[in-house]
Order: C-alpha cells, then sequence, then structure tokens
C-alpha cells in the first residue's frame, strides 16, 4: 500500500450518468493530483491541488470536475463522459509545492464509459 | 519542451540480462528525474530518482545513468529477473514545479 486509497477499483458507466471518483491519502501531503492513463498514452496530467487550492488545469473538458474539500481527500465529479474518457485514472499525492520529491500513486479507477 | 522521449516501447529481455531503456527531454529547466515501476491492476510507483549534479545513481541492480550536456538519462536494470516484467515510465519535472512530464512508457518482459 502506498497510502493514497483510491475508490473505487472499477466503474462502469453510461454516457448520461453523474458518478465521482474518491482519493484519499494519509501521508500529510499538501498537494494532491489526479492523471489519466489511457492505453499506449503517457501519463497525463489532468489537475494539481496545493493546499486544497486548485493550482493547475490542464486543459481539461468541464464534464470533468474536481474538488478538494482538504488535503486528504480528492474527488473528481464525472458528468455527460464520452467512450474515449474510459482510461485509468490516477490520483498521486506529494509533500507540497516542491513537486520534485516522490509522488505516491494510488492503484487507480478503471472506468468504462458505455 | 515539455516533452519527455522513451524508447524502446517494449523491451524482451532474458532472465539474467540486462534491461536498457532510454530517455530525453528538451527542457534544461527540469532538474529531477525519476523512474517508475507499474505493474498491472497497480499505480505507479518510484523506482529510482536522480538529480542532475551526479551523473550516475545505483540502488540494487537498478542504476540512472544521466547525461546533462545530452539531455538524456536512461535506466539499466541488470542481472534482469522475471519479476522485474512491468511498464517502466521515465518522468522529468522542475524545482518549485507542479507538474511530472511523463515519458510513454516501456512494457518490459524478462523471460525465465
Amino acid at each position: 500500500e502506498t497510502g493514497v486509497t483510491q475508490t473505487p477499483r472499477h466503474l462502469v458507466m453510461g454516457m448520461t450518468n453523474k458518478k465521482s471518483l474518491k482519493c484519499e491519502q494519509h501521508l500529510g501531503h499538501n498537494a494532491m493530483y489526479w492523471y489519466k492513463q489511457s492505453a499506449k498514452k503517457p501519463l497525463e496530467l489532468m489537475f494539481v491541488y496545493n493546499f486544497k487550492e486548485q493550482t493547475e488545469n490542464n486543459s481539461v473538458p468541464s464534464r470533468f470536475s474536481p474538488e478538494c474539500p482538504n488535503s486528504s481527500h480528492l474527488f473528481l465529479h464525472l458528468h455527460t463522459l464520452q467512450p474515449e474518457d474510459s482510461a485509468l485514472y490516477l490520483c498521486a499525492s506529494s509533500q507540497g509545492y516542491r513537486m520534485n520529491t516522490e509522488a505516491f500513486f494510488g492503484q487507480g479507477t478503471r472506468l468504462t464509459v458505455v | 519542451q515539455q516533452q519527455v522521449k522513451q524508447s524502446p516501447q517494449s523491451l524482451i529481455v532474458q532472465k539474467g540480462g540486462i534491461s536498457i531503456i532510454n530517455c530525453a527531454y528538451e527542457n534544461t529547466a527540469f532538474d529531477y528525474f525519476p523512474w517508475y515501476q507499474q505493474f498491472p491492476g497497480k499505480g505507479p510507483a518510484l523506482l529510482i530518482a536522480i538529480r542532475p549534479d551526479v551523473s550516475e545513481k545505483k540502488e540494487g541492480r537498478f542504476t540512472i545513468s544521466f547525461n546533462k550536456s545530452a539531455k538524456q538519462f536512461s535506466l539499466h536494470i541488470m542481472d534482469s529477473q522475471p519479476g522485474d516484467s512491468a511498464t517502466y515510465f521515465c518522468a522529468a519535472s522542475r524545482d518549485y514545479g507542479q507538474n511530472f512530464v511523463f515519458g510513454p512508457g516501456t512494457r518490459l518482459s524478462v523471460l525465465p
């Protein structure tokens, strides 16, 4: 276990559904991240939160909506997704603003949009 | 400028052999270069990392070689084992940055 827990592990949703992914870290980190991992593509950074404030939105479509109520929890709200959004969504955390320290990843949520 | 190139895309090595994965970057502001290992069904986990003030770092069977002038770095896995079979990602980041730039990954298969 890395100390970063993601739920659910697997999710199948229709294009009209609304669902949320949850990430929780017990490492005392101040920065949390959402990454998208698609087949045969590099890991794509989606959002960064530092001390609960969103500091980066990497041109992500508005059908993905992040929420960070505190430094330990991160959510990704999903609505009106497209089949091409099917991917592994990874949450990560690190100590803080200095990014060049180790990032700890969760096991990911495998999302399938039908 | 933000891209990290990685090769090969896939690699097959016999048990006991040496696995070599290469990465190249453009942004000279990068100053932290980690390698992540990812097993199926798991998130990536840090394997080894290097900063540009050294040319080589070794941890057990894993060695990073870093060539600052060429803007290249590589991962060497000595005495490769079937348990090393995984996908390996190189990455780069800069101090006070908040974004790791990841390479596309190399799928390593070590044959018994």
